[in-house]
């Protein structure tokens, strides 16, 4: 499992509430990634990490923020939750010597009431 | 934005027969990924194809790689039920100093029936 953990595992929030979803590694990996899952899309992926402090967008950004202030941990705040941000959220790594494998943490199903 | 194709969406086949699922891909790229999920679960890694050519199998699966017809085959021989599940494949660019993107096919649920 690569040593990935996501925290927490299930939640349930309101709309408009603020939520932050944690990923952490032990493995000291550069590359972290957030994607959601969603019926009918496969994983679309969110944000992604190229080192402490280095962030780029991915494909449906929109609505969502990520902090990395230490190598281990990789952070997804939703500012202002929304009903369409029910999904399944997971984290992952990209490892080999050439970044050519991830490896998933085992996901957060985010309900938005 | 590089788009990835998988069919077909839903398939259902008998056990003891073979099949295959398909991955399309709309840009050139040599790193090729299936992933498998079972349900309520996370995605495992079954294989990563990063040449053209490359073919890799492991049990009753069998993964290869075109890339200049862009397609990927998960082949399925004689299946068992332990093979149900949903096969995703992905795509990634090239790595770089700024990471990489990895583009995932909207999946394949298989169900293999007794």
């Amino acid at each position: 499992d690569a040593g990935i953990t996501q925290s927490p595992r299930h939640k349930v929030t309101e709309t408009g509430t603020p939520v932050t979803l944690r990923c952490h590694q032990t493995e000291n990996h550069r590359y972290m990634y957030w994607y959601r899952q969603d019926p009918g899309h496969g994983l679309r992926l969110i944000h992604y990490s190229y080192g402490v402090k280095d962030t780029d967008k991915g494909e449906v950004s929109d609505g969502y923020s990520v902090s990395r202030s230490k190598t281990e941990d990789f952070l997804l705040t939703l500012e202002s939750a929304t009903s369409s941000q029910t999904s399944v959220y997971f984290c992952a790594i990209s490892a080999g010597l050439i970044q050519e494998t991830q490896y998933f943490g085992p996901g957060t199903r985010l309900l938005v009431l | 934005e590089l788009k990835v194709e998988q069919n077909p969406l839903f398939l259902s086949m008998q056990e003891g027969k073979n099949y295959t699922i398909y991955c399309n891909y709309s840009t050139t790229s040599d790193r090729l990924y299936w992933y498998r999920q079972d349900p309520g679960k996370s995605l495992e890694s079954l294989f990563v194809l990063l040449s053209n050519g490359a073919v890799k199998q492991e049990g009753r699966l069998m993964a290869s790689l075109d890339t200049k017809a862009r397609l990927s085959t998960l082949h399925i021989t004689a299946a068992v039920h332990d093979l149900s599940a949903t096969y995703f494949c992905a795509v990634g660019e090239p790595p770089s100093n700024t990471g990489n993107q990895f583009y995932f096919g909207t999946g394949t649920s298989l169900t293999v029936i007794p």
